[in-house]
């Protein structure tokens, strides 16, 4: 069974702060998503991560893919209100296993 | 809007009661996934489908059936519904398999 680890599970900052949030795990992923949940809504997708290595920005949202393709981080730059919300990673082994694995997310609570 | 509707929103039954979660999708996707999101347990997958007529267990079926004779609808039958099947319900639908976009979700209680 391939799990991945979110930490930390509850984080709250003070508004314009910089945080990152670490998705760990012992298995080798093709793909890796990062998704954001608010209050009552579904996870919404923000990035997929495919290559090793690999960083892509969304804004003042950076996430990597480790080199082996086992973790990945999300860092966001001067963190502001609309930012809080649940954050999850998920990741897509391949090979015809057509399920994601989520992590148990990251409570991100930015106060103003 | 294109996307993935659930209905209900959500849901009240009494232990015993059986009921069908509506799930459909507008995006001609092929992958559509049901899954039960619980505090301190994050989401967890119940079942599948790779395409109309095909249909897999995810990691916690127990309790549940479902079946995909259109492209757009995959519904989710609760047999008998039990105090533990009281949970958030997402349906989710990818055209990869890989990322998926997710419904707003149902909220089952059960007394």
């Amino acid at each position: 069974t391939q799990l991945l680890e979110q930490s930390p599970q509850f984080l709250s900052i003070q508004e314009g702060e910089n945080l990152t949030v670490y998705c760990n795990s012992s298995s080798v992923f093709s793909s890796l998503q990062w998704y954001r949940q608010e209050p009552g809504e579904g996870p919404v997708l923000l990035v997929t991560v495919v290559t090793g290595g690999e960083v892509k920005k969304l804004k003042r949202l950076t996430f990597q893919f480790g080199d082996a393709r086992k973790d990945s981080s999300l860092h966001i730059t001067a963190a502001q209100p609309g930012d809080t919300g649940l954050y999850l990673c998920a990741g897509y082994s391949g090979a015809g296993s057509y399920q994601l694995t989520f992590g148990k997310g990251t409570k991100l609570s930015v106060i103003p | 809007n294109a996307g993935v509707t659930q209905t209900p929103k959500f849901q009240v039954l009494k232990t015993g009661q059986s009921m069908t979660l509506q799930c459909a999708q507008d995006m001609n996707h092929e992958y559509m996934s049901w899954y039960r999101q619980d505090p301190g347990m994050g989401l967890r997958l119940i079942h599948y489908s790779v395409g109309a007529g095909i249909t897999d267990q995810g990691e916690v079926p127990n309790g549940y059936n479902v079946s995909r004779s259109t492209t757009e609808d995959f519904p989710l039958r609760l047999l008998s519904a039990a105090p533990s099947q009281t949970s958030v319900y997402f349906c989710a639908s990818s055209y990869t398999g890989a990322a998926y976009t997710f419904g707003s979700g149902t909220r089952l209680t059960v007394v």
